[in-house]
């Protein structure tokens, strides 16, 4: 059974700090990587995709980067402001014309103005 | 915009009384998934529609049953709430498979009394 494992699963912080989160993925066989912003009361968001091992995207304050021959994922925000305060998901997808995400249980962040 | 939409976004429903979950894409995307999210879990996948190919997860239970009559609209249905089906439902569509960006809809609540 493959497992995706999220961490810390909530995190606090001040506005104005920056924050990192962590996602680990079986690396046998990998094809993607997905992070989700899910905020309370909406659908979840996509952030990135990622493929390549050593891929780096950005989106304004948020990027993150991949680790495929040790399975790893970082989410970075710089500078996070109340608006961030979401569940961060990721999700791991093992290839197959039909395949399916594999998915983290999440992190929740918490920004205090 | 196009999206995916979810109806209804709270559904209480009794034990053992049957209780269907609708879910629209204005995509046109030829992939839909129903995913299950416990409290403090991981979404976990329970089927998909590949076009009209139907593809239901090995461990997804009898009760739970799916729809697609046309394009846009995807169906679940439990036939037989258990306490243990309290979980919000997320419907998902990509334009191919799970390498690509799936896009949400914001869940349904789903309450058993």
């Amino acid at each position: 059974i493959l497992n995706v494992e999220q961490s810390p699963q909530s995190l606090h912080v001040q506005e104005g700090d920056s924050t990192n989160f962590t996602c680990s993925f079986p690396s046998s066989n990998f094809y993607a990587l997905h992070w989700y912003r899910w905020e309370t009361a909406k659908s979840p968001e996509a952030l990135f995709v990622m493929t390549l091992n050593g891929d780096e995207k950005k989106k304004g304050r948020i990027s993150a980067t991949l680790n495929t021959k040790e399975g790893y994922s970082y989410l970075y925000i710089k500078g996070s402001q109340p608006e961030d305060s979401a569940t961060y998901l990721c999700a791991a997808y093992y290839g197959g014309s039909q395949g399916n995400l594999i998915f983290g249980k999440g992190t929740k962040l918490s920004v205090k103005p | 915009d196009a999206m995916v939409i979810q109806n209804p976004r709270y559904q209480v429903t009794q034990f053992g009384k049957p209780v269907t979950l609708s879910c629209s894409q204005t995509l046109n995307h030829n992939v839909m998934y129903w995913y299950q999210q416990k409290s403090s879990q991981a979404p976990k996948l329970l089927f998909h529609y590949y076009d009209k190919d139907f593809n239901n997860e090995a461990d997804t239970p009898d009760n739970f049953q799916s729809r697609r009559p046309n394009t846009s609209f995807c169906f679940l249905d439990i036939r037989s709430p258990g306490l243990g089906d309290a979980a919000m439902y997320l419907c998902a569509t990509s334009s191919r498979d799970s390498s690509y960006e799936q896009y949400f809809g914001p869940g349904t609540r789903l309450t058993v009394t």
